[in-house]
């Protein structure tokens, strides 16, 4: 069965300090997967997308990885802000025709001053 | 203005009333999506179409109706509402090439008391 599971399902850190949320997934075969923010009352915006030929791609302090061997993918934040408070969901999708993007159940940060 | 808009952002009613949901976007996508976000259990697909005369039932479709009155507008019906439908609904819109990337609406939040 296509899954996808997140870690922590919940993060409470310092502002200023460094975080790594974790995705592993068993969608196969795996078309791409992608991070999005969600920040409270809003709706998702995508952060980042990795492809199966990515290994490591950053978006100012976020910096996502992919490793396709293991279905695993981590988004790190650097340097954490206030304004990173926020779900992170990681979504996947299979490369199938009309496979359907598999959503994890995300993980929820706070960042307090 | 936003791209993905969505009415009403939030709406109580009681049980056994008839709701509708409506999403319209200004990105010229052709693909509409309706999820329904709850804690713990993430976003799961209600329904989807990928152009005016296609309608797809997604995971979660029993309770539910739909409607793509035009390219840009895909309501969302609760012919008789029940209190386990009190949820956040959120409208998302995807391009053709569907990258995986969905573009959100700010949600709309029901309670069915």
């Amino acid at each position: 069965k296509n899954q996808v599971e997140q870690s922590p399902q919940s993060l409470i850190i310092l502002e200023g300090k460094n975080c790594t949320l974790q995705c592993n997934y068993t969608v196969s075969p795996f078309s791409n997967l992608r991070w999005y923010k969600q920040d409270t009352g809003r709706g998702p915006v995508s952060l980042t997308i990795m492809t199966f030929s990515e290994n490591t791609k950053s978006n100012g302090r976020y910096t996502a990885t992919l490793d396709a061997d293991t279905k695993q993918s981590s988004l790190h934040i650097t340097a954490s802000q206030l304004s990173d408070s926020a779900s992170y969901i990681c979504v996947v999708r299979g490369n199938q025709a009309g496979t359907a993007l598999i959503f994890g159940k995300g993980t929820t940060l706070s960042v307090s001053s | 203005d936003a791209d993905v808009t969505q009415t009403p952002r939030n709406r109580i009613t009681k049980t056994g009333k008839r709701i509708m949901l409506e999403c319209s976007q200004t990105k010229g996508h052709d693909r509409m999506y309706w999820y329904r976000q709850d804690p713990g259990l993430g976003l799961r697909l209600i329904y989807y179409s990928f152009d005016v005369k296609d309608i797809n039932k997604g995971e979660i479709s029993d309770g539910y109706s739909v409607s793509r009155q035009a390219q840009a507008k895909f309501s969302l019906s609760l012919e008789s509402a029940i209190p386990n439908q009190t949820a956040l609904y959120f409208c998302a819109t995807s391009d053709v090439r569907f990258t995986g990337e969905l573009f959100f609406g700010e949600g709309s939040r029901l309670t069915v008391l």
